[in-house]
């Protein structure tokens, strides 16, 4: 079993749907990233979280500790969101390990 | 200046060439990394860099050479790859901490070397 799984892994959206992208982990993490890829391959840093919300523009990251679990929320969402969504995990113990989960592709038709 | 810079964007070469791929940041980061991303795939780490020293390596076979000469760059020197190492390899930087990248820091990428090795 993967110690990231995201859900889902496909989602296809129309212009302006309020978008939900979830992460599961299962190990005691010091941080989650949300990260963001288009096609071609240029990786973009959405939201490094430990706990609570994060907002930026129509995107928001909230993180459960408790329930080892995070979401990426998409409002109003455009055909230019359309993109790969990541989550990784990082971990502090006797060495750094940061996991990535296998993403989830979003396309959003105008 | 937040940008993170890879050269080249593409590479094509044989089994027994040595090429270098090249990362660099003007941010004042002191932590960098090196990712191994197949297709379809999440990225994979390969290195890391803490204060111009290497302080992770997850294993990664010796026909993969990364260097640090200085706090703005990072290589990786390739020797001897195999057609099972093509692939896109992504550099990041993040603003690090004292030994190690100890602090959480969000990770700025750069754009990517697609790598062929026929």
């Amino acid at each position: 079993k993967n110690e990231v799984e995201q859900s889902p892994q496909n989602l296809t959206a129309q212009e302006g749907e309020f978008i939900t992208i979830n992460c599961s982990y299962s190990v005691g993490i010091s941080a989650l990233h949300w990260l963001q890829q288009h096609p071609g391959g240029g990786i973009v840093s959405l939201f490094m979280l430990s706990s609570g919300k994060k907002k930026h523009g129509r995107l928001i990251a909230t993180i459960n500790i408790q329930e080892k679990h995070s979401s990426l929320h998409i409002t109003a969402s455009h055909p230019r969101d359309s993109a790969v969504y990541i989550c990784a995990v990082e971990i502090w113990g006797s060495n750094y390990k940061l996991t990535f989960g296998k993403g989830t592709l979003l396309t959003v038709n105008p | 200046d937040t940008e993170v810079t890879q050269t080249p964007k593409h590479l094509v070469m044989g089994m027994t060439n040595k090429k270098s791929l090249k990362c660099e940041q003007h941010m004042g980061h002191r932590a960098m990394y090196w990712y191994k991303q197949k297709a379809k795939k999440p990225p994979e780490l390969m290195f890391v860099y803490s204060y111009e020293k290497l302080s992770i390596n997850e294993s990664v076979p010796s026909r993969f050479s990364p260097e640090c000469p200085n706090s703005s760059l990072l290589n990786l020197h390739l020797h001897a790859l195999q057609p099972e190492d093509s692939a896109l390899y992504l550099c990041a930087s993040s603003q690090g901490g004292s030994g190690s990248p100890r602090r959480t820091d969000t990770q700025y990428f750069g754009p990517g070397t697609r790598l062929t090795v026929l």
